[in-house]
């Protein structure tokens, strides 16, 4: 099966610009997840969909950031305006949910790695 | 506060020896642990799953066990090649409130040839 897919691969924008991110899960998963991984640290949960219903926001900076997952499919992920912080690569992983949501490996992306000047 | 707890410091073991990687977790008792690796600029990979009635699992040359008394896991790669050089993450799912996984920060071992 093909995995996730996501672009751009790389990105540089100065702060205070805005920024968005594509997403486009396994086929067939139901769950789809944003995560943004800073340098030295593990992944960290920005936004979780199940379909095209958010499940957990609350870890999403919503003054600045905002996703959506039309028809349940495909996602984006936007920054606007970016700040310096906002460096990271994110991560978009999806899953089948076979099993229960808890019970399921969630499958990655190789991420966008934002740089904010 | 929840916490997850994996070694920042590189471990670094001959080619051939067992590696021993340690997750410790804080202030929960998850249901479910996994292991993933990530290789630099490239997303987690996973590779196994223990739920908390279970002691160990194995996949290959791959073994994890689960202490719930001890809040802790130990994931152990035998027979280490250069190639199992990574970083290995482990990840609870607190799912009081979230069901999403909750990463450790990661534990990076280097094979030497």
């Amino acid at each position: 099966e093909a995995g996730v897919a996501q672009s751009p691969r790389y990105k540089i924008i100065e702060k205070r610009q805005s920024v968005a991110f594509w997403c486009n899960p396994i086929s067939g998963h139901a769950t789809l997840y944003w995560y943004q991984q800073i340098l030295g640290q593990g992944p960290k949960l920005l936004i979780q969909f199940q379909n095209n219903g958010v499940v957990d926001d609350s870890q999403l900076p919503k003054d600045r950031f905002s996703a959506e997952r039309l028809k349940g499919v495909d996602s984006t992920l936007k920054i606007q305006p970016a700040k310096l912080e906002d460096s990271a690569v994110y991560l978009c992983a999806s899953s089948s949910n076979k099993g229960g949501v808890r019970n399921s490996p969630l499958h990655f992306g190789n991420g966008t790695r934002l740089t904010v000047t | 506060s929840q916490k997850i707890e994996q070694n920042s410091e590189a471990l670094n073991i001959q080619e051939g020896k067992t590696a021993t990687l340690t997750c410790n977790y804080t202030n929960y008792s998850p249901a479910y642990l996994q292991w993933y690796r990530q290789d630099p600029g490239r997303g987690p990979v996973f590779l196994l799953l223990i739920r908390e009635n279970e002691k160990e699992k194995r996949k290959e040359r791959l073994k994890v066990t689960f202490d719930t008394t001890l809040k802790q896991s130990l994931f152990h790669i035998t027979a280490s090649q250069p190639a199992d050089s990574a970083t290995y993450l482990c990840a609870l799912d607190f799912s009081t409130g979230r069901r999403a996984l909750t990463f450790g920060s990661g534990t990076r071992l280097q094979v030497q040839p």
